[in-house]
């Protein structure tokens, strides 16, 4: 069964740094990869999709990356900013599991000013 | 504005009841899926729904039910066989296969 894991769970840092997210999973035998973010009492917003065949994504601030073969991927945020708090959420599909998610508990972010 | 709606945003069940959560979307898509989250638990997949009239269990389906008539709605029925059912619920559409999946507001359902 895939197992999806984030550390830390919380995380807090002062405005203008670069910060990484870590996200592992258990079965290598992925689809895609997602990474969300959450406000709080909010849904989720998609950041970045990574393709099993593909070894990052980049939007804007935003990096993800992603090793099939060790069970990782890493969100990377340049300069955050205090609108960068919140919770973010990475998830798998599977191979031979049509478009079921797998997710992580998430890392909640603080920046502070 | 294309998205998804759900309602209501809040919702309260007296015990033995059953009580029934919304979701529409206008992004044309093919797929609808439903997910709990608990505090320190993540989302975890209730039921999905790859085309209408059709939809499968997930990891969590007992005490739950859903129907799919229409390609824009996909509601969630919570039993009064869920014994548990104090959670944030999220609805979210996909254009199908394992395509991003957009996911509306969510509804908190408390337990009176």
């Amino acid at each position: 069964k895939q197992e999806v894991t984030q550390i830390p769970a919380a995380l807090s840092v002062p405005e203008g740094e670069n910060l990484v997210l870590n996200c592992s999973f258990t079965d290598s035998a992925i689809y895609n990869l997602q990474w969300f973010r959450q406000d709080p009492g909010k849904g989720l917003t998609s950041l970045l999709l990574i393709q099993s065949s593909q070894r990052e994504q980049t939007s804007g601030r935003l990096n993800a990356s992603l090793d099939k073969s060790s069970g990782r991927s890493t969100l990377y945020i340049a300069a955050s900013q205090p609108g960068d708090s919140a919770t973010y959420l990475c998830a798998v599909i599977q191979t031979g599991t049509a478009s079921k998610l797998t997710f992580g508990t998430g890392t909640r972010l603080q920046v502070t000013l | 504005d294309g998205g998804i709606t759900q309602s209501p945003k809040y919702l309260f069940r007296k015990e033995g009841q059953n009580v029934t959560l919304s979701c529409e979307q206008n992004l044309n898509h093919d797929a609808m899926y439903w997910y709990r989250q608990d505090p320190g638990q993540g989302l975890r997949l209730i039921y999905y729904s790859q085309i209408v009239n059709d939809f499968q269990k997930g990891d969590i389906a007992e005490g739950y039910s859903v129907s799919r008539e229409k390609k824009e709605s996909f509601p969630l029925t919570v039993t009064s066989a869920q014994k548990n059912p104090t959670a944030f619920y999220l609805c979210a559409s996909s254009g199908g296969g394992r395509e991003t999946q957009y996911f509306g507001p969510g509804t908190r359902l408390l337990v009176l």
